[in-house]
């Protein structure tokens, strides 16, 4: 399987900050990588998919780049309700998996 | 609006089974690729089946291969899992959810997740 690893597992930032977060496949996913938000006690919400595409109805605060190996999901002036754990997923092989999560905290 | 409602968790022993429920509604089921992904407690996301929307195609994660069955009711716009020989590292949140896109894919719906306990 495709082990995905984030950094950092958790941060915290203050309302306003911009922060990225960092995703990297352990092969190739050309841009396979998809990025999730998921808030305590619900399901995780499709933020950006194919690596830069924004899904319908997500902020534009949020964003996504890289290719290949290497990518970034960044939250430009981060807002209070962006407080959650966000976790990518590769969809490169039938047995698609994610990555170990990033809390963003208050500071 | 597109809705999934899982039901059907609960608390069974080790070498049990138990049958997961999905109910949609808002979309046409039949044209959609359905997945079951799971969380473990306080753990990351983990998917574990896939099936075409037409019921041909279905592929397992290693971790339930053997043990877990994914099935579908086009008719009744319904999706299930039936998981057998019960395991306590089987204990989690199980969700269902809609296979978006083409190639790339995504899972862009969700239900809200049915409680799985394995213990005894």
């Amino acid at each position: 399987d495709i082990q995905m690893t984030q950094s950092p597992s958790s941060l915290s930032a203050s309302v306003g900050d911009r922060v990225t977060i960092t995703c990297r496949a352990s092969q190739n996913i050309v841009t396979y990588l998809n990025w999730y938000q998921q808030k305590p006690g619900k399901a995780p919400k499709l933020l950006i998919y194919a690596a830069f595409s924004l899904q319908s109805g997500v902020p534009s605060r949020f964003s996504g780049s890289g290719s290949g190996t290497d990518f970034t999901l960044t939250i430009n002036t981060l807002q209070p309700e962006d407080f959650a754990t966000y976790y990518c997923q590769q969809s490169y092989t039938i047995s698609q998996t994610f990555g170990q999560g990033t809390k963003v905290e208050i500071k | 609006q597109v809705q999934l409602v899982e039901s059907g968790g609960g608390l069974v022993k080790p070498g049990g089974s138990l049958r997961l429920s999905c109910a949609a509604s808002g979309f046409t089921f039949s044209d959609y690729h359905m997945s079951w992904i799971r969380q473990a407690p306080g753990k990351g996301l983990e998917w574990i089946s896939y099936i075409s929307n037409g019921g041909s195609t279905i592929y397992y994660a290693d971790s339930v291969k053997g043990r877990f069955t994914i099935s579908r009711d086009n008719a009744k716009n319904s999706l299930y899992l039936q998981m057998n020989s019960l395991r306590g590292e089987d204990t989690a949140v199980y969700y269902c959810a809609t296979r978006g896109g083409v190639r790339p894919t995504y899972f862009d719906f969700w239900g809200q997740g049915t409680q799985v306990t394995v213990s005894s």
